[in-house]
């Protein structure tokens, strides 16, 4: 079964950091982008950041560039999101997500708040 | 940053009834458009993909067309199980982006 499971999420106080990740399997990890996408309590979705196969290329929405970082290791078939400088709009449920867009993790929620 | 944008917010449909949502973009996305359907507390679920074709498993009821800025997602006869809140994401550039969402409610 084709599958993504995130784990990491938890309180944070403003300025915090916090390190999500998720463990694909049911398919060969390093054959595809891979990325986050959040969605804040009682809104829209937002794509945060996606990674080539090899790691070497990654895209940012503007609003974390300097605070997020993504990363993967292949050999753990496993994406992080290294999460820095939390702020109150950061706190959102946050998916991992192949982009063939068919694939997608349960969620793990991210509050930031003191 | 291209902007997604849906209409109506909501629609009220009896069941069995057609359902047509639209959303439009601010520039051109080709045929780089999907479409989701999400229900309370679940991730996102792929309907349509390439702007017309349907993911893995999704009923023939649901039907995408446009290309450009104009897109139209059907809902041909509505089932019990369709009542949800549908969101349309473009990924022709970087950054990719949603509509804010449609929620089809029961009439």
């Amino acid at each position: 079964e084709v599958q993504l499971v995130e784990s990491g999420g938890g309180l944070v106080q403003p300025g915090g950091s916090l390190r999500l990740s998720c463990v694909a399997s049911g398919f060969t990890f390093s054959n595809y982008w891979m990325g986050w996408v959040r969605q804040a309590p009682g809104k829209g979705l937002e794509w945060v950041a996606i990674i080539k196969q090899d790691g070497r290329e990654k895209y940012y929405v503007d609003s974390v560039k300097g605070r997020f970082t993504i990363s993967r290791d292949n050999a753990k078939n496993s994406l992080y999101l290294q999460m820095n400088s939390l702020r109150a709009d950061d706190t959102a449920v946050y998916y991992c997500a192949r982009p063939t867009f068919d694939i997608w993790g349960q969620g793990t929620v991210v509050t930031v708040s003191s | 940053e291209i902007v997604m944008t849906q209409s109506p917010a909501t629609l009220s449909v009896s069941p069995g009834e057609r359902a047509t949502l639209s959303c439009r973009a601010s520039q051109s996305v080709t045929s780089k458009l999907a479409w989701y359907q999400q229900k309370p507390g679940q991730a996102p679920r792929l309907l349509i993909y390439g702007a017309s074709t349907r993911a893995t498993g999704i009923p023939a009821r649901f039907s995408g067309s446009g290309s450009g800025t104009e897109f139209t997602l059907t809902i041909s006869s509505l089932q019990s199980e369709d009542f949800a809140v549908y969101y349309c994401q473009h990924y022709n550039d970087w950054p990719w982006t949603f509509g804010q969402g449609t929620k089809v409610e029961i009439k």
